[in-house]
């Protein structure tokens, strides 16, 4: 069955180092996978995108990698701040789905320490 | 910018009660969708919608009716509670000719089934 995965429930990290999460997925071709920012008590925020033929993307101080042959993602944060405590959620779409049948992994939550 | 909204934002039911979390957006949006919130489960797809008219399921649609007789909204119908439906349901929203497929959600409404 398919299946995402995301590495840990919980991250913590100090102010100034950079962050990093995993998203692992089995079973998929996805199409293009997405990064998503939830607060708590808020609906997800669309953060970046990157496509099945694309091997990293970068909007500021955001970094994300797409790896189809081990079949993960890296979402890296750099210089990270207190302000970047948040649960960051993966999700996939899949290639021949439905339109916009993204499917969420569980998230993690980074918690960065000043 | 309204964005998506969502209303009400909290509601408790009794077990075998009825109630339609309803969902609006102003961006023309023709996909729209109703995803649930778990602890530890992360957002599962409930029904989603590409126009006016048409409707389909998701990951997880039983207990749960939707119809979308215009752009702008989509209500998600609970015809008998349970106390299983007791989550955070988020609509959300996107352009279907988009590139980037990117969700806008709204603030979510927190459902208890006592």
């Amino acid at each position: 069955s398919q299946k995402i995965e995301q590495n840990s429930e919980a991250l913590n990290i100090q102010e100034g180092k950079t962050a990093t999460l995993t998203c692992n997925y089995t079973n998929y071709s996805p199409a293009y996978l997405q990064w998503y920012r939830q607060d708590p008590g808020r609906g997800p925020v669309f953060l970046l995108l990157i496509r099945e033929n694309e091997k990293e993307k970068r909007k500021e101080r955001l970094k994300v990698t797409f790896d189809t042959t081990l079949k993960q993602s890296l979402f890296h944060i750099t210089a990270s701040q207190p302000a970047d405590s948040a649960t960051y959620l993966c999700a996939l779409a899949a290639s021949g789905a439905g339109s916009y049948q993204l499917t969420f992994g569980k998230g993690t939550k980074l918690s960065v320490i000043p | 910018n309204a964005g998506v909204t969502q209303t009400p934002k909290f509601q408790v039911l009794k077990t075998g009660q009825s109630m339609t979390l309803q969902c609006a957006q102003d961006m023309n949006h023709e996909y729209m969708s109703w995803y649930r919130q778990d602890p530890g489960m992360g957002l599962r797809l409930i029904h989603y919608s590409v126009g006016a008219g048409i409707t389909d399921q998701g990951e997880v649609p039983n207990g749960y009716n939707v119809s979308r007789s215009t752009t702008e909204d989509f209500p998600l119908r609970l015809l008998s509670a349970a106390p299983s439906q007791t989550s955070v349901y988020f609509c959300a929203s996107s352009r279907t000719d988009a590139n980037t497929g990117e969700l806008f959600f709204g603030e979510g409404s927190r459902l208890t089934v006592l």
